[in-house]
């Protein structure tokens, strides 16, 4: 089984509508994040937390919010979908204890029309 | 400021050609971590390589090498003989130990192998 999951892995819905795109881990980590992909653009940090009580904003966090349920759960939502949220939406993991490194999930690719 | 940039937005080569995608990059702390991910075109980021700031030995892995350079900050990395499973987007990120774990990914470069 994967380490990191993201579900769902497609999405297609409206203007105006709330999506919560899920991320899980079975890595042990107490730091999760989410970035969006946008062509020509590289991977930007929307938000982060280094563990359950502790969330971060990132580069890009207006029209976002995030929940981490759990250490092993850190869930992203669009209160109200626009068009350019289109975007591919990656999870990672990373531990202090691993020299940095950040495991990504396979990513959701979400389009709102 | 960019902290990490790849100038090559775009790279085509024939097949068993070398390319080198260049990484430059820019921080003020003396202990980091700089990466490489390769992005096929089905999307998953596949990790390549991790460097620390106090280990400057290039790194070869089969076809791939790694040359690390503190004095002009770039981080490049060379494919020998390129084949056209190669074609991907390629990024460099950049992890301070200051800012704890958060990444700063460049801006990739895509890379076409012809046949």
């Amino acid at each position: 089984d994967a380490d990191v999951t993201q579900t769902p892995r497609n999405r297609i819905t409206k203007t105006g509508k709330r999506i919560m795109l899920e991320c899980s881990q079975t890595k042990g980590h107490d730091r999760m994040y989410w970035y969006r992909q946008d062509p020509g653009l590289g991977l930007r940090l929307i938000y982060y937390s280094f563990d359950v009580k502790d969330i971060n904003k990132g580069e890009i966090s207006d029209g976002y919010s995030v929940s981490r349920q759990a250490q092993a759960k850190f869930s992203l939502s669009l209160e109200s979908a626009i068009p350019n949220q289109t975007a591919l939406y990656f999870c990672a993991t990373g531990s202090g204890f691993s020299y940095n490194e950040q495991f990504f999930g396979p990513g959701t690719r979400l389009t709102v029309l | 400021a960019q902290k990490v940039t790849q100038a090559q937005t775009e790279i085509s080569v024939v097949e068993k050609e070398d390319v080198t995608l260049d990484c430059v990059y820019e921080t003020r702390d003396t202990t980091y971590y700089l990466f490489w991910y390769k992005q096929p075109p089905s999307g998953e980021l596949v990790f390549l390589i991790r460097r620390n700031s106090f280990d400057e030995q290039n790194e070869i892995s089969g076809r791939y090498s790694w040359n690390f350079q503190k004095s002009t900050s770039s981080f490049n990395f060379t494919i020998t003989a390129s084949q056209v499973v190669d074609s991907a987007v390629y990024f460099c990120a950049l992890s301070e130990a200051v800012t704890g774990n958060q990444f700063y990914f460049g801006t990739g470069t895509s890379l076409t192998v012809i046949p």
